[in-house]
């Protein structure tokens, strides 16, 4: 079974720092996913990867296969970036995630 | 298509009562995904469908918890004689395989409580 971790756990920021989120799993995977989860409990997908790196206007996603870790990226944070990012791996390319722990990431004003 | 609908949003319970939630997926989705999500935690793998199909069954789901998805459609997950441990979020999410990997789409969620 893989393992999946991030860190850190928590994060608080500023409004327009630069934020990075790790994650780092131990069996090789088929694909990885950023989510987002706000209060309420809705996940939103940020990024699936399988290699190399994906930018969507502020967010940027990063892997390294050889590595097993992954990084999420969010430049000029704002305080509607506030909400819990989870990584998952998709170990055989049938969309079975395992999910990490959570950020809970607070940007404040 | 709004995207992966769940139903409903909230339930309470009391132990010993049965509850069932019922999850739309996109309608051209023919995999459909349960997981259950404890507080704190991230979401854990329940079980998943492809069209009417049960593929796996994780052993988190006991004998109390069934899932169907009778027409390969809409899927439901039923807890006989719920506990309070089964208090969670319980998270529906659909996908449909294409080249080059795919994403799976999450509905809101069902919170249950069970007092």
């Amino acid at each position: 079974k893989n393992e999946v971790e991030q860190s850190p756990q928590n994060l608080t920021a500023q409004e327009g720092e630069f934020i990075t989120i790790n994650c780092s799993y131990s069996v090789g995977i088929s694909a990885l996913h950023w989510l987002q989860q706000h209060p309420g409990g809705g996940i939103v997908s940020l990024f699936m990867l399988s290699s190399g790196k994906k930018k969507h206007g502020r967010l940027i996603a990063t892997i390294n296969i050889q590595e097993k870790h992954s990084s999420l990226h969010i430049t000029a944070s704002h305080p509607r970036d506030s909400a819990v990012y989870i990584c998952a791996v998709d170990d055989f390319g049938n969309e079975k995630l395992t999910f990490g722990t959570g950020t809970r990431l607070t940007i404040i004003p | 298509d709004t995207g992966v609908s769940q139903d409903p949003r909230h339930k309470i319970t009391k132990r010993g009562q049965n509850v069932t939630f019922r999850c739309d997926p996109i309608s051209e989705h023919n995999r459909l995904y349960w997981y259950r999500q404890t507080l704190g935690q991230g979401p854990e793998f329940l079980t998943y469908f492809q069209n009417e199909a049960q593929l796996e069954k994780s052993r988190l789901l006991s004998d109390r918890f069934s899932a169907e998805r009778p027409k390969g459609s809409f899927s439901t997950l039923e807890i006989q004689r719920t506990e309070q441990g089964d208090s969670a979020m319980y998270l529906c999410a659909s996908s449909s395989p294409r080249s080059g990997g795919t994403e799976a789409f999450f509905g809101q969620g069902t919170r249950l409580t069970v007092v």
